[in-house]
């Protein structure tokens, strides 16, 4: 059974960047493909984008494009999320998770990674 | 972007009963359509996936019907554990989207 684990707590300035990854135990992610999902204090969830790491193809939700980036480790067994340019708003616990590549169904989650934005 | 709909928003109901929660899509998403349960604190995990299928571990009371842009959750017997928010998720267009969610408490 393959476990997620995610790195720990970020705390950055506004205009800053922060990156967050997502590594796979007893397994790799090669053939799935890995989202990342955010939750801002009290609010919903938020599909932010995802890669399939066999191919590294990516695609974004249009509210990032501009500042995201999620790429693989050559190993397939790490994912990282790259958020650019932060803002207040983008404190949230970001939550990768696994999902089949032909369908976004999110069978496995990380444990999530709290990002507090602040001057 | 497809926009998820819940209703309704929270809901209290006693141990025993019977819960349904509804999910409506802005468009046609077939049956592409998830459904989490999140308790404080904690990642969602998957309860029903493709509208109906129950994910392998999650309890026999949780039932999930629907297509097009019509779908429910139906909790048969409410129970304790079940105190959590619950999320519809569609992955029939990017970007994926998710309902804003049902909190369920007990009466």
């Amino acid at each position: 059974q393959v476990h997620v684990m995610q790195s720990g707590p970020e705390v950055r300035k506004p205009g800053s960047s922060v990156t967050v990854s997502c590594k796979a135990s007893g397994g790799t992610f090669s053939a799935y493909s890995i989202t990342w999902i955010r939750q801002a204090p009290g609010q919903g969830l938020e599909w932010m984008g995802r890669v399939i790491p066999l191919t590294d193809a990516t695609y974004y939700a249009p509210q990032f494009q501009d500042r995201v980036k999620i790429f693989a480790g050559d190993s397939a067994s790490e994912v990282s999320l790259e958020l650019r340019n932060l803002r207040s708003e983008d404190t949230a616990v970001y939550f990768c998770a696994r999902g089949p590549t032909i369908a976004d169904t999110f069978d496995i989650w990380g444990q999530g990674t709290k990002v507090t934005v602040s001057s | 972007d497809i926009q998820m709909t819940q209703s309704p928003s929270s809901l209290s109901a006693s141990v025993g009963d019977r819960v349904t929660i509804t999910c409506q899509a802005s468009q046609d998403i077939f049956t592409y359509l998830n459904w989490y349960q999140q308790k404080p604190g904690k990642a969602p995990t998957l309860l029903i996936y493709t509208a109906s299928n129950l994910e392998p571990g999650a309890p026999s009371r949780f039932s999930g019907r629907g297509s097009g842009t019509d779908f429910t959750l139906t909790i048969s017997s409410l129970q304790p554990d079940d105190v959590a928010t619950y999320y519809c998720q569609q992955y029939g267009d990017y970007p994926r989207t998710f309902g804003p969610g049902t909190k369920v408490e007990i009466k």
